[in-house]
């Protein structure tokens, strides 16, 4: 599975827009990007993932560049309650039958304050 | 999405004893995922148990020292064998699935070894 890059922390005000970048330059073809988020002492949760589209949820969005090297979570109006670690991810086979292994990097810690 | 019941939530543990940590899910799965995180690090899996099989162990990780049982569908237990002061972690199951590909994952043992 590809390598992902992300900033380590970020700061956000509470009510405005969190705009969390992941760098996956070595992205193939069949691999979706895949966003987490680990509040703490809690399990990871799932929050979106994408191949190439853009795509919005009840939770985020997310912006995946044309050449597909890079994208964007977005939490279009952070609360406090957001506060978490947030990992990008990406791996092939986003469903069926394939499923295999998740591998997390260091994630970016988002602090949202008031 | 699976809804995942891990026990215990903590535990602690005195050094050279073993714990089992249990991990029972709402609906069958195929593939079910045990991950470490250590303090102030990222997840790492340990392996992954698909039912009826031998599970398969990331580098650095033995069966000795983590025995998986994987013995239906809808339930696992890891033994964190022998344990020393350098186990204190927390230790969560994850399984694949869900409508959109997504992975859940338990809310952990938290486990410190004294």
């Amino acid at each position: 599975d590809a390598k992902t890059t992300q900033p380590p922390s970020m700061d956000c005000a509470e009510g405005r827009a969190a705009n969390l970048p992941c760098n996956h330059s070595t992205i193939s073809g069949n691999e979706y990007v895949y966003w987490y988020r680990q509040i703490h002492s809690q399990g990871p949760q799932y929050i979106i993932h994408g191949l190439k589209n853009n795509e919005t949820n009840e939770m985020a969005s997310l912006i995946i560049t044309e050449d597909r090297k890079s994208s964007t979570l977005i939490l279009p109006h952070a609360t406090l309650r957001d506060t978490a670690v947030y990992y990008c991810i990406v791996r092939a086979n986003a469903g069926g039958t394939s499923y295999g292994k998740l591998t997390f990097g260091q994630g970016t810690i988002l602090t949202v304050h008031p | 999405s699976a809804v995942i019941s891990q026990k215990p939530s903590r535990d602690i543990c005195q050094r050279g004893t073993s714990l089992t940590i249990q991990c029972q899910v709402d609906s069958q799965v195929t593939m079910m995922f045990w991950y470490r995180q250590q303090p102030g690090q990222s997840l790492t899996l340990i392996a992954t148990a698909n039912q009826g099989s031998e599970a398969t162990y990331e580098s650095g990780f033995v069966i000795d020292k983590f025995p998986i049982s994987r013995p239906n569908l809808t339930f696992s237990t890891l033994t964190v064998s022998n344990m020393s002061p350098e186990d204190s972690s927390i230790y969560l199951c994850s399984v694949a699935g869900g409508a959109y590909g997504g992975y859940t994952f338990g809310s952990g043992t938290r486990l410190t070894v004294v």
